[in-house]
């Protein structure tokens, strides 16, 4: 069965320090998502892309936080530098369908502690 | 303004006690409703989407329905590995909206 690769899984770091995040879509999903989940709450969009276009970022803080998808399929999260309120889930998520369909299939997810 | 509410925050049910979760939504232009299982640690599962009102979805002990303001999860004899966090989600054009999902514990 099709999945969604993220790495790592885990990560541990301290303040100021940069951190990268990456997702491999199922393939042949056009749209790829990367939410932040904290703990006891639902995710919470940070980008949007459709092929290698940003189609929402409005909720990424782009002081820090900076997102690519160069070749359309894999992508790269990045923050530099961290916080301690970072500390979260980072969810990747793929889907195949448009705006009138599809459901978000997701990664395991990749597990941020800021020291 | 869109949103998702979820109740309960926690449910525990005994093994084979069956219940069920509600999911309450306000959307404009609603694309689907999702619902989805997340284990602690691990990324959320999908279960079902339900598209328009009356309509019904069912897995083995899980059977989701929808109606024009809010959607049910309903566990019929439920069993101690259905323990975990169902979350709903609603999409509206291109934007899925997430509740902050429902606990639930199943006790042997």
């Amino acid at each position: 069965e099709a999945e969604v690769a993220q790495s790592p899984r885990y990560k541990i770091t301290e303040k100021s320090q940069a951190v990268a995040f990456w997702c491999d879509p199922i393939s042949g999903h056009a749209t790829l998502y990367w939410y932040r989940q904290i703990l006891g709450q639902g995710p919470e969009l940070l980008v949007q892309f459709q092929d290698e276009s940003v189609v929402d970022d409005s909720q990424l803080p782009k002081d820090r936080f900076s997102a690519e998808r160069l070749k359309g399929v894999d992508s790269t999260l990045k923050i530099q530098p961290a916080e301690l309120g970072d500390s979260a889930m980072y969810l990747c998520a793929s889907s195949s369908g448009t705006a009138n369909t599809g459901e978000l299939f997701f990664g395991e997810g990749s597990r941020l502690t800021v020291l | 303004e869109d949103q998702v509410t979820q109740s309960p925050e926690a449910l525990r049910l005994q093994e084979g006690e069956s219940s069920s979760l509600n999911c309450s939504y306000t959307v404009s232009g609603l694309r689907g409703l999702f619902w989805y299982r997340q284990d602690p640690g691990k990324g959320p599962e999908f279960l079902f989407t339900l598209y328009s009102a009356g309509e019904e979805k069912e897995k083995e002990r899980l059977k989701a329905t929808l109606t024009k303001k809010e959607s049910f999860l309903h566990i019929t004899a439920p069993k101690p590995e259905d323990s975990a966090t169902y979350l709903c989600a609603v999409k509206r054009t291109y934007k899925y909206i997430f509740g902050t999902g429902t606990r639930l514990k199943v006790l042997a």
